[in-house]
């Protein structure tokens, strides 16, 4: 099973700031088959992206992801009020999908 | 719109048994597998298992596998997850999702979600 770590927990920024938020695997990920989630207090989930750096439908562009093997990157460009919530990232390489443990962007 | 409609709240005690339900619309609901993904308070996502409601074929996470039985009825376009018994431990927030990806049934990713079954369990 592949771990995936998060760091770090949270991340404490102002809006207008950059986020950059890192995802570790414990082996790497085939294919760059790695997604990232966004999920806020009592939602569900929210697709971001996928394949490692594609942007799901109406994800906008300050949003980007990078990446390949074990080291995977989110980044926010410019952090506007609805940003701060909760990311996880989650490998789809190899059975079983996992998730990493999440970081907690907040407001500073 | 793709959409997924989950059933409500549920208070059990251990020992009983249930049965979630996710109801899929807006898109060909026999064409892309679902997935469930527990939460538990306060805690991050678990993947448990995906069925392709076409013809049902279901797989399990490893840690699931046994404790849940994941089944659809494509006639009525919706996914459930249940339990014969239910433990303290299975108390958590239970997603589904509707599944995207190519190549095999682990190669995927997850594009839309239910809003989140909360099931707990307390004697």
């Amino acid at each position: 099973e592949i771990v995936l770590t998060q760091s770090p927990g949270t991340l404490s920024l102002s809006p207008g700031e950059r986020a950059t938020l890192s995802c570790r695997a414990s082996q790497s990920v085939s294919s760059s088959y790695l997604a990232w989630y966004q999920q806020k207090p009592g939602q569900a989930p929210r697709l971001l992206i996928y394949g490692a750096s594609s942007r799901a439908t109406g994800i906008p562009d300050r949003f980007s992801g990078s990446g390949s093997g074990t080291d995977f990157t989110l980044r926010i460009s410019r952090l506007e009020p609805e940003d701060f919530a909760v990311y996880y990232c989650q490998q789809y390489g190899s059975s079983p999908l996992t998730f990493g443990g999440g970081t907690k962007v907040e407001i500073k | 719109e793709v959409q997924l409609v989950q059933s409500g709240a549920e208070v059990k005690k251990p020992g009983e048994s249930l049965k979630i339900s996710c109801k899929g619309s807006g898109y060909s609901f026999t064409s892309y597998w679902i997935g469930w993904v527990r939460q538990m308070p306060g805690k991050g996502l678990e993947w448990m298992g995906i069925i392709y409601p076409g013809d049902s074929d279901t797989r399990y996470s490893p840690s699931f596998q046994g404790q849940v039985t994941i089944s659809a009825d494509k006639s009525t376009s919706t996914a459930y997850l249940q339990w014969s018994s239910l433990k303290a431990s299975d108390t958590a927030m239970y997603f589904c999702a509707r599944v995207q990806g190519s190549g095999t049934y682990y190669n995927v990713w997850f594009d839309a979600w239910g809003q989140g079954t909360l099931v707990t369990v307390s004697s």
